[in-house]
């Protein structure tokens, strides 16, 4: 099942804080998020693994509840650069399997 | 490094044709997926490798075949394409232990079906 994010859509301003939810109904072994620009491929952001164990980008902060199986995703600072649409993908017991939420819209204006 | 790379960028066929599109990667990965993305749906897992002459369905893979006889390789076979596989088409890969590890998607193939 698909993960559920929220909110579908924010806008900010240069500067502003954002935090994007991805909410699963099946337990987790991974949260991994994704930031992609329209037209192009989707960039790695971060991994959050089972047990506390993350990975990616240092301007990027996230959590993962593992009890609520819940991932947020912290953009502190807001720069242009910042504007696209950020997926999670979430990985039930190390299947192999990546499935993605639908995404949500950022975008910062100056 | 040249990473993941795609061809063709952008296909149009009829109902019912075949083709394959081409995906490979330089960077010795073991895990390798496919993926489609259509409007307000998010990537969906097509099939996926763990490794040469492994491969596994993943969330929609009906109507697509696919094959990795090499590590660098992985194409992705349409039989008979409908008008439904009208998509953006994403192959990725990534180092692979326990679990996906950081993916490194390809620039896209964009396929329209008439």
């Amino acid at each position: 099942q698909q993960p559920v994010q929220s909110p579908q859509a924010v806008i900010l301003r240069e500067g502003e804080d954002a935090v994007i939810n991805c909410s699963s109904s099946k337990a987790l072994y991974s949260v991994h998020w994704y930031r992609q620009k329209h037209g192009e491929a989707p960039v790695f952001l971060m991994i959050l693994l089972k047990g506390g164990e993350q990975k990616g980008h240092e301007k990027i902060s996230a959590s993962f509840n593992e009890k609520k199986q819940q991932s947020s995703l912290y953009l502190t600072a807001s720069q242009l650069s910042y504007s696209g649409t950020y997926f999670c993908g979430t990985e039930s017991g190390s299947n192999y399997k990546l499935t993605f939420g639908k995404g949500t819209l950022l975008t910062v204006n100056p | 490094n040249a990473g993941v790379t795609q061809t063709p960028k952008f296909q149009v066929l009829k109902t019912g044709q075949s083709m394959t599109l081409q995906c490979a990667q330089d960077m010795n990965h073991e895990y390798m997926s496919w993926y489609r993305q259509d409007p307000g749906m998010g990537l969906r897992l097509i099939h996926y490798s763990v490794g040469a002459g492994i491969t596994d369905q993943g969330e929609v893979p009906n109507g697509y075949n696919v094959s990795r006889s090499t590590t660098e390789d992985f194409p992705l076979r349409l039989l008979s394409a409908a008008p439904s596989q009208t998509s953006v088409y994403f192959c990725a890969s990534s180092y692979s232990g326990q679990g996906i590890d950081t993916q490194y998607f390809g620039p896209g193939t964009r396929l329209t079906v008439l």
